[in-house]
């Protein structure tokens, strides 16, 4: 296991909704990224966090957000939810930001959007 | 064009067979490069780094060809656990954001 944890493991929202997934990295990690994996599909970087601070961002709108905390954890926020959010949410969590730094993958959340 | 291309396959191999995957990517200046597993429903899981040199680990061997932006993983004697999905990524920063590419579906048969 990598020690990286997500909650809730699946979710079910309705379109307009917001919702929070959790993530905790592992220990000694100061570093996590989020993915947004759609069914059959590669996943897709959302944003990085790095020592609390957003460190890059792909090509997502801005209601997708994200905090990091003093120990690490983060959360993803979705506001105005779309069908289209429908997705697997993976969180990594790696030392570091460097390009030799390893990403290490939590179970992911579910996300159905009704 | 898609920052980081595959076959999606799937590719249907019997016991014991050699099978190879073969990746495009877009950006020459990428930096990092890693063949990661992913099986149903699962998280991905980290296979191996890929280096210019050449790396081997077990069956597995990884290649990286950076003057054709091209990223080979050969999986030699099958096992029916190889079943999965290989996912092809590239990080194209200084950094460590990821770039995946669409997987391709290994289905090894007795």
């Amino acid at each position: 296991e990598t020690g990286v944890t997500q909650s809730p493991t699946h979710l079910i929202k309705t379109r307009g909704q917001q919702v929070t997934l959790r993530c905790s990295s592992q220990s000694g990690h100061n570093t996590v990224s989020w993915y947004q994996q759609a069914l059959g599909q590669g996943p897709q970087f959302i944003f990085q966090y790095y020592r609390e601070e957003e460190n890059g961002r792909g090509n997502f709108p801005p209601r997708f957000s994200g905090l990091q905390f003093p120990n690490y954890s983060s959360e993803l926020n979705v506001n105005a939810l779309e069908l289209d959010d429908s997705a697997l949410y993976l969180c990594a969590s790696s030392p570091g930001t460097a390009y030799t730094d390893t990403q290490y993958f939590g179970p992911g959340t579910r996300l159905t959007v009704l | 064009r898609k920052e980081v291309e595959q076959d999606p396959g799937p590719f249907n191999v019997p016991e014991g067979a050699t099978v190879a995957f073969n990746c495009t990517y877009s950006n020459s200046a990428s930096q990092s490069f890693f063949w990661y597993r992913q099986d149903c429903r699962k998280e991905p899981k980290l296979l191996m780094s890929v280096y210019s040199s050449g790396n081997e680990d077990g069956r597995f061997t990884a290649q990286l060809n950076r003057a054709s932006q091209y990223i080979s993983l050969l999986i030699r004697d099958s096992k029916l656990s190889d079943s999965a999905t290989y996912l092809c990524v590239v990080n194209p920063h200084a950094g460590n954001m990821l770039t995946f590419g669409g997987g391709t579906r290994l289905m090894v048969k007795p």
